[in-house]
């Protein structure tokens, strides 16, 4: 079975550009989540998505969106680039809400210049 | 927000020792989590301990819960070279009526296994 798959693995942006990062989760998950991983903040909830519904957010700004589509694939697009977006970005997928184990991505390095 | 808080922060032992990592955490959880992560690259989770359940073992893993002190353990026995990596503790929050929000993640352990 495949596990998840973000795309791009790396990306140079603008201060002020907009990005989106894709996540294909493992066949047959349902939940998807998304992380934001800094060396100051460590690893910091984004949000959570099932059934194309986003069921939680963390806190983040509203530039931080994300959606899920009918085969469960999601992106989370960030709008308005700053430099402390610089992060690796990871998806995880669950074969439903809570209560078991989450595999993650290999992650999407974004750097912001 | 960080809910987990690992300790130590970094240890380094000799290949064939034990290593040992602690998690402290500060709401009721529903489990928490154990997870690997190499060099910045994606985490594997090791093992899930629900919060009715005291120790769980996964090969050379050995976990424990203690919820009336909101803590955790985690031992690897009989470290290999391989074993060098990050650890991260992560907390499944009690919830009602299906909601989850998501895993809240402690700063990790920098496990460094000398050969």
């Amino acid at each position: 079975k495949a596990g998840v798959t973000q795309t791009p693995r790396y990306l140079i942006k603008t201060r002020g550009q907009q990005v989106t990062l894709s996540c294909s989760p493992i066949s047959g998950h349902r939940s998807v989540s998304w992380y934001q991983q800094t060396p100051g903040q460590g690893l910091q909830f984004l949000f959570e998505y099932f059934s194309e519904t986003q069921r939680n957010k963390g806190n983040f700004p509203g530039r931080f969106s994300g959606r899920q589509f009918s085969n469960s694939r999601s992106e989370m697009n960030v709008s308005t680039l700053e430099l402390g977006d610089s992060a690796l970005y990871l998806c995880a997928s669950s074969p439903r809400r809570g209560g078991t184990e989450a595999f993650f991505g290999q992650g999407t390095r974004l750097t912001v210049v | 927000s960080q809910q987990g808080e690992e300790d130590p922060q970094a240890l380094s032992i000799q290949e064939g020792e034990n290593a040992t990592m602690n998690c402290s955490y500060k709401t009721s959880i529903n489990n928490l989590q154990w997870y690997r992560q190499n060099s910045g690259r994606g985490l594997v989770h090791l093992i899930l301990i629900r919060s009715n359940e005291r120790e769980k073992h996964s090969g050379r893993l050995r976990v424990t819960l203690d919820t009336s002190k909101k803590s955790s353990s985690l031992l690897i026995t009989a470290s290999r070279a391989a074993d060098t990596a990050s650890y991260f503790c992560a907390t499944e929050p009690m919830y009602s009526g299906g909601g989850a929000d998501g895993l809240t993640f402690g700063k990790g352990t920098h496990l460094i296994i000398q050969p």
